[in-house]
């Protein structure tokens, strides 16, 4: 079965910092990988994904992700964020032949001055 | 604007009451999904459509609940005699299924958030 880790819960930083939000997965067979940020009340907007090809992924507002195979991660970072940056960040896959997006838990981050 | 859109954004109601939501995906869509997301965790997957057909159906959607999309375009999720566990933000998305076969990008709604007293 499918499953997606999300390590840190949580991930304070101050403005202008890095950040990395790491994600790790178990899958028997091949996935399709994605990070969505959910700002407070609304839905899930989609920042990046990785269907094949480049390992290294670039999505919008600066971020980047790099899916490895051989650790089944897919971390997501960032060189410097904003205070906007402040919002719950979920990885997701999808299994190949199959439609459902598995979840994990979501990491907060909070950017403060 | 022409996101998917879901309505009521927030629904109370008493346990034991009948609710429905209603969602309108992006017009070219032709599959759509549902999802659910308690505090504190990630969405969870409850069922999809291709067109009018419901083409799978997570074991998280019990008996009490119900999808449809009659016209392969809008859908609707009912609970009957909702219970306090229901609580929890229900989320639309939908997506354009490739030639390949393989869904594109799933774009989300707002949410709806249902409260059970």
């Amino acid at each position: 079965a499918q499953s997606v880790t999300q390590l840190d819960s949580q991930v304070p930083v101050f403005e202008e910092a890095p950040v990395e939000l790491r994600c790790n997965y178990s899958s028997s067979v091949s996935v399709y990988l994605f990070w969505y940020v959910q700002y407070p009340n609304q839905g899930l907007q989609l920042l990046l994904k990785y269907l094949s090809g480049s390992t290294l992924v670039k999505g919008i507002n600066g971020f980047e992700a790099e899916f490895n195979k051989s650790q089944t991660s897919f971390h997501l970072r960032k060189p410097s964020v904003h205070i906007s940056d402040t919002a719950e960040y979920f990885c997701a896959v999808r299994w190949q032949a199959g439609t459902a997006l598995i979840f994990g838990k979501g990491t907060t981050l909070s950017v403060s001055s | 604007d022409t996101g998917v859109s879901q309505d009521p954004r927030h629904k109370i109601t008493k346990r034991g009451q009948n609710v429905t939501f209603r969602c309108d995906p992006i017009s070219e869509h032709n599959r759509l999904y549902w999802y659910r997301q308690t505090l504190g965790q990630g969405p969870e997957f409850l069922t999809y459509f291709q067109n009018e057909a419901q083409l799978e159906k997570s074991r998280l959607l019990s008996d009490r609940f119900s999808a449809e999309r009659p016209k392969g375009s809008f859908s609707t999720l009912e609970i009957q005699r909702t219970e306090q566990g229901d609580s929890a933000m229900y989320l639309c998305a939908s997506s354009l299924d490739g030639r390949a076969g393989n869904s594109r990008e799933q774009f989300f709604g707002p949410g709806t958030r249902l409260t059970v007293l």
